[in-house]
């Protein structure tokens, strides 16, 4: 069965640097076809893609975001890390990890996502 | 990047009844090299992360009751739920993975008449 669950501070404060972690189980962060993608949920509003990355390493950012957003994996851990610089109180949001594959970029499972709140 | 605008923003169906929600790219997302739709869509129910109902714009996900049904290619597309079940109640999202910019539609709302 394939899982995976973000974790992370519920509450930054503004111009803080988030640091959000996705550990996986079910599916291995080596095998040659697979990703994970982090994908935001602001309170009532749609769904906004942010960033993915591949076994190979390859990874890909949001063009609007991408100056904040960095994107790496632990193999060994089976953990995908997300770091978002100058955080505001418009990122405030539901921030989800889900899997993905090579050319199928499609987000199938999600984890179960977690709120951040950025306030002061 | 790729808009993806649903239509309507929000729907209200008897039970029983036919759901059409639709999705429009604002470039073709099919490749012609594999003539494959890159589209995606979502159900989303409250406080639940978005589940995986359609890819390739019509190949229902195992286990997705096939009163889910996608269709469209190239810019167009539909999610038709044939006979509306109250557990059907959610937000729809499609999505287009054409574009290494992933990127979304703003959801369609669907509700009970």
């Amino acid at each position: 069965q394939v899982t995976l669950k973000e974790s992370g501070p519920v509450l930054v404060k503004p111009t803080e640097t988030l640091t959000l972690t996705c550990t996986v189980s079910g599916f291995s962060l080596s095998n040659a076809r697979m990703g994970v993608s982090w994908i935001r949920q602001p309170p009532g509003k749609a769904l906004e893609w942010l960033a993915h990355i591949f076994s190979n390493d390859e990874k890909s950012y949001s063009t609007s975001l991408k100056s904040r957003l960095t994107i790496s994996k632990d193999t060994s851990k089976s953990q995908v890390v997300l770091t978002m610089t100058n955080m505001d109180p418009v990122d405030t949001a539901t921030y989800y990890c889900a899997r993905i594959e090579v050319v199928m970029v499609w987000f199938d499972p999600w984890g179960q996502g977690t709120l951040v709140t950025v306030s002061s | 990047d790729i808009v993806m605008t649903q239509s309507p923003d929000s729907l209200a169906v008897s039970l029983g009844e036919r759901a059409t929600i639709n999705c429009k790219s604002s470039q073709s997302v099919l490749y012609s090299s594999n003539n494959k739709n890159y589209l995606a869509w979502y159900q989303q129910k409250p406080g639940q992360p978005p589940k995986l109902l359609i890819y390739w714009a019509s190949t229902r996900e195992s286990g997705v009751p096939d009163r889910f049904s996608g269709s469209g290619s190239g810019t167009d597309f539909t999610l038709t739920i044939s006979s509306l079940q109250a557990e059907d109640v959610a937000v729809y999202y499609c999505q287009q993975y054409y574009s290494t910019q992933v990127t979304f539609g703003q959801g369609t709302r669907l509700e009970i008449k």
